[in-house]
């Protein structure tokens, strides 16, 4: 069993639907929660950072982490064709030098 | 603030060659890591430096691949020699290194292809 498992997709949505991409782990040690996007040939860039359980909103962007079920989302409103990319989540134990472990992305296709 | 900076952009090469990737961290961070991503995998740590030490390579192949990070600042990894399976891209990050700090930055990546 991978430690992180993430549905690959493609997920092809419309413009301005409710996107949601989800993360589920088997490490209870797992603390720090992210998600990063990154466009084709590109590096991935961070674009949510969560510790512990709990939910964290930044613009059109949320991120919910349940540790009870080692479950984490993604919420992505009224999604545009520039959020067109691969989503990775991403987890760590801890800071400053813990490994942290990728999914393995999933690919969102916004149609205008 | 200039961004983590990688060279060259791709490689093609014949197995059983030697190729080798240089990476250029933001000015001031402490850690380094080198990340190989397959196609349609996540990226996968290889080996994270913490200046000049190696904090973790546990999942670097060491019969053939090799890296090093000279001074603190500058990082290069080299393959020799090089597998089919070693076709992916090879992604250099860096962060500040501090607790409570698990934001990496990282760079376009070096695309490999091995013929």
């Amino acid at each position: 069993q991978k430690e992180v498992e993430q549905d690959p997709g493609p997920l092809s949505v419309p413009e301005g639907a409710i996107v949601s991409l989800n993360c589920t782990y088997s490490n209870s040690a797992f603390q720090y929660f992210m998600w990063y996007r990154q466009y084709s040939r590109k590096g991935p860039e961070l674009l949510m950072y969560t510790y512990s359980s709990g939910n964290k909103e930044d613009g059109r962007f949320t991120a919910q982490v349940d540790k009870s079920s080692k479950y984490i989302s993604l919420f992505i409103r009224d999604s545009q064709p520039s959020d067109s990319a691969t989503y990775l989540c991403a987890m760590s134990a801890g800071t400053g030098g813990f490994k942290t472990i990728f999914g393995a992305g999933t690919r969102l296709f916004v149609k205008a | 603030e200039a961004g983590v900076a990688q060279s060259p952009r791709y490689k093609i090469i014949e197995k059983r060659q030697s190729v080798a990737f240089w990476c250029n961290p933001i000015s001031g961070h402490a850690t380094l890591y080198w990340y190989q991503q397959i196609l349609g995998q996540g990226p996968k740590l290889l080996i994270q430096f913490q200046n000049n030490g190696v904090v973790d390579d546990s999942q670097l192949p060491k019969d053939r691949f090799s890296a090093e990070r000279l001074k603190g600042v500058d990082s290069t990894l080299k393959i020799q020699p090089a597998k089919l399976e070693d076709s992916a891209v090879y992604l250099c990050a860096s962060s500040a290194g501090q607790a409570g700090d698990n934001e990496q930055f990282f760079g376009p990546g070096t695309r490999l292809t091995v013929l």
